[in-house]
């Protein structure tokens, strides 16, 4: 069965600190990826996505993420995060050409002033 | 971006009653919604895929009866829980694809359940 892992749930981080959220996929075939954001009190919303070419795909807000299909991972990075950037990050896979978007459990990311 | 709205955004009811939820997207249509759940402290789960004018898709373990959900135009696609109890108290998130394009969801604010 399909599966998404993130295997941070709880990050913790000074502003300007680098950032980086883990986010491995289970599925084997072509896959598009996404990480998804959700403010407090917010809806989720689209961070970036993947669906092919540069693996290296830049984001809104400074967040990058890089594919790596060899380890059937999506990380997200950001190299300086701000206060601003506290909420809850969801990794999301959607099998090409499927339906069915899988989501990762959600990590939380407190980013102190 | 795409905008998908949801009604009511929270709803408490008593046991045995039943609960509509709307999910409308407003500025584009979507021949396909999606119905998620989400727990506390866990990421969505996927119940059920709508689609526009036909039956809609459950996920395992997803009770169909208990979860009704009607597409009936391009924009609309509603949720009813029937005859809640209090282990459906929860949040329902709706999702719309594009209809062109790349595959991408857009999300629906949610809706806070709790039975009483």
């Amino acid at each position: 069965a399909q599966s998404v892992s993130q295997h941070n749930h709880h990050v913790i981080l000074s502003e300007a600190a680098s950032l980086e959220l883990g986010c491995n996929y289970s599925y084997g075939g072509t896959v598009n990826l996404f990480w998804y954001v959700q403010y407090p009190g917010q809806h989720l919303q689209l961070l970036l996505k993947y669906f092919s070419g540069d693996p290296l795909v830049k984001g809104i807000k400074g967040f990058e993420a890089e594919f790596i299909k060899s380890k059937f991972s999506f990380n997200l990075r950001k190299p300086s995060v701000q206060w601003s950037d506290t909420a809850e990050y969801f990794c999301a896979v959607n099998r090409n050409n499927f339906n069915k978007f899988y989501f990762g459990s959600g990590t939380k990311l407190n980013v102190k002033p | 971006g795409a905008v998908v709205s949801q009604h009511p955004s929270r709803v408490i009811c008593k046991s045995g009653t039943s609960v509509k939820i709307e999910c409308r997207s407003l500025d584009f249509q979507a021949t396909t919604m999606f119905w998620y759940r989400q727990f506390p402290k866990q990421s969505l789960m996927l119940m059920a895929t709508s689609n526009e004018g036909s039956k809609a898709t459950y996920e395992q373990g997803v009770e169909k009866d208990k979860f009704l959900i009607n597409h009936a135009s391009l924009t609309l696609s509603t949720l009813t829980v029937t005859s809640a109890h209090p282990e459906d108290s929860s949040f329902y998130i709706c999702s719309a694809r594009l209809v062109v394009g790349y595959n991408e969801q857009f999300f629906g604010p949610g809706t806070r359940l709790t039975v009483l």
